[in-house]
């Protein structure tokens, strides 16, 4: 299995907190994404990067903040959580082969 | 993006074969064709991917037509835990790495009968 690990896996928060999700591989792949995950939407992208420091938007980005300051973390903040952002979100490593691995998902509530 | 278009939902046998389509009409001549699924409470995981010629690996195949405007992806043996929502995804890719930056759509939901 690749190695990518998202923490926490399970986290309950209330509106307006700042929360931050983690995403962790070992496998030294340049690109990295965070999508979320919706009943009736399916998976979107929120922001992905392709390298440290680089990183750009994807469709649903606003109210998410990223950063990626080394090669084997990339961080999702959400600056003030609202009940909308209650989702599965999940993290997905890629060397730009064409074959990406996804992480386990975390899954958010925001009361 | 190019855009997609898959059934909502199928249904197989088990140990029979499964065809599973996708159309892709405005796809670009440098996007490949990748194929994910999704099991149950599960992240993605990749099937399999192509650009103009059939694709073959131990998951499945993938056969492209001729146009490249439809894919579809076979199981040749469905069993109960193929069972799972099927996406397909075409995405610039570049052979010397540039990213692929999936968009995933609905998919197809796969149902295996026992």
């Amino acid at each position: 299995d690749a190695g990518i690990t998202q923490s926490p896996r399970h986290k309950v928060t209330e509106t307006g907190t700042p929360v931050t999700l983690r995403c962790h591989q070992t496998e030294n792949h340049r690109y990295m994404y965070w999508y979320r995950q919706d009943p009736g939407h399916g998976l979107r992208l929120i922001h992905y990067s392709y390298g440290v420091k680089d990183t750009d938007k994807g469709e649903v980005s606003d109210g998410y903040s990223v950063s990626r300051s080394k090669t084997e973390d990339f961080l999702l903040t959400l600056e003030s959580a609202t009940s909308s952002q209650t989702s599965v979100y999940f993290c997905a490593i890629e060397e730009g082969g064409g074959e990406a691995f996804f992480g386990q998902g975390t899954r958010l509530t925001v009361v | 993006d190019a855009k997609t278009t898959q059934p909502n939902s199928m249904e197989s046998n088990e140990e029979e074969p499964v065809h599973l389509p996708c159309n892709h009409s405005t796809i670009s001549g440098t996007d490949y064709i990748h194929w994910y699924r999704q099991l149950p409470s599960q992240g993605p995981e990749y099937v399999i991917h192509g650009l103009t010629s059939n694709v073959n690996n131990r998951m499945a195949s993938l056969a492209i037509a001729e146009d490249r405007k439809s894919s579809t992806l076979i199981l040749h043996r469905a069993t109960l835990r193929d069972a799972a929502v099927y996406y397909c995804i075409p995405s610039y890719h570049l052979l010397t790495g540039a990213n692929s930056k999936l968009t995933f759509g609905k998919g197809i939901t796969l149902s295996v009968r026992p």
